[in-house]
């Protein structure tokens, strides 16, 4: 039983480029939550979101984030136009329910903007 | 607007002896905690949690205590183990709302 597949591990954008992250939930997983760290800071809710929704976007920056989460495939977050204040961990979480359930997380995609 | 609070960054136990970590809360309607365990360059694991109708629950070697007048929750080890130095993160929601995460406190257990 797979645990959340996160890829790329480690990810090196130039400002101005794109960066793409992308998450595969545990099987039978439909809610999928993005979360930031940046240096020496906790964790930082981003988006939450079902499969074809986004259910709660409160955390995303209004400018240049977008998520979605496919009905084939996996959850994506997308960043474009990058600057270095974009450099953190990213994790994703799935849960089977949504309600009250531990979340499961990935073991993150680190960004690094250059 | 910090609603979960870590206020110790860091503490260093003995082996063998208890670890306790501290969580303050701000938000009263939050009605579910958790605790997770991070590695560097892992994902948080979950550890224990622990509903708003409980005051404590227990689960091997860790022990989490609700105390909802206070908005304060603790994670006790015990006995501590150097497996057990990682990062701590306290977590809250409110039903099916998104887990808020605190900042953290590193626990180093030496020998």
């Amino acid at each position: 039983n797979a645990g959340v597949m996160q890829n790329p591990r480690h990810l090196v954008r130039r400002r101005g480029q794109e960066a793409r992250l992308r998450c595969s939930p545990m099987k039978g997983h439909s809610h999928v939550y993005w979360y930031r760290q940046l240096p020496e800071e906790g964790l930082k809710f981003m988006v939450y979101l079902q499969k074809e929704n986004i259910i709660d976007e409160s955390g995303m920056p209004k400018e240049r984030f977008s998520a979605e989460f496919p009905k084939e495939g996996p959850s994506i977050l997308r960043i474009q136009q990058v600057v270095r204040g974009d450099s953190a961990a990213y994790f994703c979480a799935s849960s089977p329910t949504g309600d009250n359930s531990p979340l499961h997380f990935g073991n993150g995609t680190r960004l690094t903007v250059t | 607007d910090q609603q979960v609070k870590q206020n110790s960054p860091s503490l260093s136990v003995q082996e063998g002896r208890i670890s306790i970590l501290n969580c303050d809360y701000t938000n009263s309607m939050f009605d579910y905690f958790l605790w997770y365990k991070k590695y560097p360059a892992e994902g948080p694991t979950f550890l224990i949690s622990i509903s708003s109708i409980k005051d404590k629950n227990e689960d091997g070697r860790f022990t989490v205590f609700l105390n909802k007048s206070a908005k304060h929750l603790s994670l006790h080890i015990v006995p501590s183990q150097p497996g057990d130095s990682a990062v701590y993160f306290c977590a809250a929601s409110n039903n099916t709302d998104k887990l808020i995460f605190g900042t953290g406190t590193r626990l180093q257990v030496f020998p």
